[in-house]
C-alpha cells in the first residue's frame, strides 16, 4: 500500500513564525502536491512538483514556498505565518500522469495548522 | 473555466438505506473522474477512477456512474453503514494532469 506520511497531525504556531510542513511518500512517485482545505472552499492547490528540485505554483501560492531536495520528500514552508493560513494542509503523491487511468492520487492524513 | 459541482451539499440518511450523490462537471479536455471518501480529520481515500469509456464502476457497496455526454457522474451507496458517514469528493482530471475538485457532499448516516 502506498503511504504518504505527513509529519504532524496538529500544529499550533504564532503569527510571524516560520513553519515547515513535511511530507514523505514511499512509492517512488514523481509527482507531489500540497493542498489546503477550508470549509466551503474544498481543496485548493498551493504548489506541486514533478521532479526533484522542480516546483510549480498552484492556484494559491502566495505566502508559501516549497522544497524538494529528494524524490520522496516534499516540504511546504510558511515564511511568516499569518492567521489566514490556519487550515488543514494535505499532501498528495502520484506517478507520472494523472490523466493515465491507473495513476491514482494518494493523500496523506493532513496537518491541521492553527496560527494564533 | 473548469468547474465541478456536487449536490447535495449535505445529506442525512438512516442506516441501511441507499443514497445517490451527484457530480456535474464542465472540464475540458476530460481525462478521468475520481471519487474520494474523506473521513473527518483524515485525508481523502480513493473509491473509483473512471475514464470516458466507462459507464459504471463498483467498489464494494459503492457504485459510480459516468455519462460523458451530459458530463454527469453519480456515486450510489447501497445499504449504508454508520462508517459511510464522511465527505465524498468528486475530482475531474483534464489534459495531462490538471485536477479540478468539487467541494464535496457531507453524508451523515444515522442509526
Amino acid at each position: 500500500d502506498v503511504k504518504v506520511t505527513q509529519s504532524s497531525r496538529y500544529l499550533v504556531k504564532r503569527t510571524g513564525e516560520k513553519v515547515f510542513l513535511e511530507c514523505v511518500q514511499d512509492m517512488d512517485h514523481e509527482n507531489m502536491f500540497w493542498y489546503r482545505q477550508d470549509p466551503g472552499l474544498g481543496l485548493r492547490l498551493i504548489y506541486f512538483s514533478y521532479d526533484v528540485k522542480m516546483k510549480e505554483k498552484g492556484d494559491i501560492p502566495e505566502g508559501y514556498s516549497v522544497s524538494r531536495e529528494k524524490k520522496e520528500r516534499f516540504s511546504l514552508i510558511l515564511e511568516s505565518a499569518s492567521t489566514n493560513q490556519t487550515s488543514m494542509y494535505l499532501c498528495a503523491s502520484s506517478s507520472i500522469r494523472l490523466a493515465t487511468y491507473n495513476s491514482p492520487l494518494h493523500f496523506g492524513n493532513g496537518t491541521r495548522l492553527t496560527v494564533t | 473555466k473548469n468547474q465541478v459541482e456536487q449536490s447535495p451539499q449535505s445529506l442525512i440518511i438512516l442506516e441501511g438505506k441507499n443514497c445517490t450523490l451527484q457530480c456535474n462537471y464542465t472540464v475540458s479536455p476530460f481525462s478521468n473522474l475520481r471519487w474520494y471518501k474523506q473521513d473527518t480529520g483524515r485525508g481523502p481515500v480513493s473509491l473509483t477512477i473512471m475514464t470516458f469509456s466507462e459507464n459504471t464502476k463498483s467498489n464494494g457497496r459503492y457504485t459510480a456512474t459516468l455519462d460523458a455526454d451530459t458530463k454527469q457522474s453519480s456515486l450510489h451507496i447501497t445499504a449504508s453503514q454508520l462508517s459511510d458517514s464522511a465527505s465524498y469528493i468528486c475530482v475531474v482530471t483534464s489534459g495531462y494532469s490538471t485536477l479540478t475538485f468539487g467541494k464535496g457532499t457531507m453524508l451523515l448516516v444515522s442509526p
